[in-house]
């Protein structure tokens, strides 16, 4: 079957514009995951989705970045006014986790890489 | 803020050797413990989710085992082969969000 999608690939941007990353889960994970990775760093996690709920925001980098899911599927990431610390990989997962579960298997997508001139 | 370490930061073996590397936790509120495979130019490849103390999961040539108690899981590779090469992650959740370790990187020459 599909696996988790994300767009676009890659993305080159002026510092200062916005961008908004995509991502499709494997249909049925209720569990939706952002994570990124800047040059050099670990993988760092941003926000997870429970259905179309994020419990927590506190792991996104700034007010600059926002996240939202709906109809329990797609869910896009915004960042606003774009800065060059912003330029990393950005990986999506998902999960089925049917209740709110941290032990089930995350299936990662091939990520967009975000370059911020 | 969950300290998630992991030893050594890069291995370099020969195609045939057996080696294990390490991911250590705080051993307090202990949930879950991921470890991923992720290869150059790929998605991070989930392996195994861990869960109980003495927890041992296998898969072919890969296993891993799991302290909770101490705060520590070891992941094995027998017989290392040049497409086991990638960076293993281990990752807690912790609070609504998930910790990741920085990552040994295997190098396995031919």
């Amino acid at each position: 079957g599909a696996g988790v999608s994300q767009s676009p690939s890659n993305k080159v941007t002026e510092k200062g514009k916005d961008v908004e990353l995509r991502c499709d889960p494997i249909s049925g994970h209720t569990a939706l995951y952002w994570y990124r990775q800047s040059l050099g760093q670990g993988l760092e996690f941003l926000i997870y989705f429970q259905g179309n709920s994020a419990p927590d925001k506190s792991g996104l980098p700034s007010d600059r970045f926002s996240a939202e899911r709906t109809g329990g599927s797609v869910s896009t990431l915004t960042i606003q006014r774009t800065q060059q610390e912003d330029s990393a990989v950005y990986l999506c997962a998902s999960s089925l986790a049917q209740g709110v579960s941290f032990t089930d298997t995350q299936y990662f997508g091939p990520g967009t890489r975000l370059t911020v001139l | 803020i969950l300290n998630v370490e992991q030893s050594p930061q890069s291995l370099h073996v020969q195609e045939g050797d057996s080696t294990n590397f390490t991911c250590s936790f705080p051993s307090s509120n202990f949930y879950a413990l991921h470890w991923y495979r992720w290869e150059t130019a790929k998605s991070p490849e989930a392996l195994f989710v861990m869960t109980l103390n003495g927890d041992e999961k296998k898969k072919g040539r890969i296993s891993a085992t799991l302290n909770t108690k101490e705060g520590y899981s070891y992941l094995y590779i027998k017989g290392s082969q040049p497409e086991d090469s990638a960076t293993y992650l281990c990752a807690l959740p912790s609070f609504n969000k998930f910790y990741f370790g920085s990552g040994t990187k295997l190098n396995v020459k031919p």
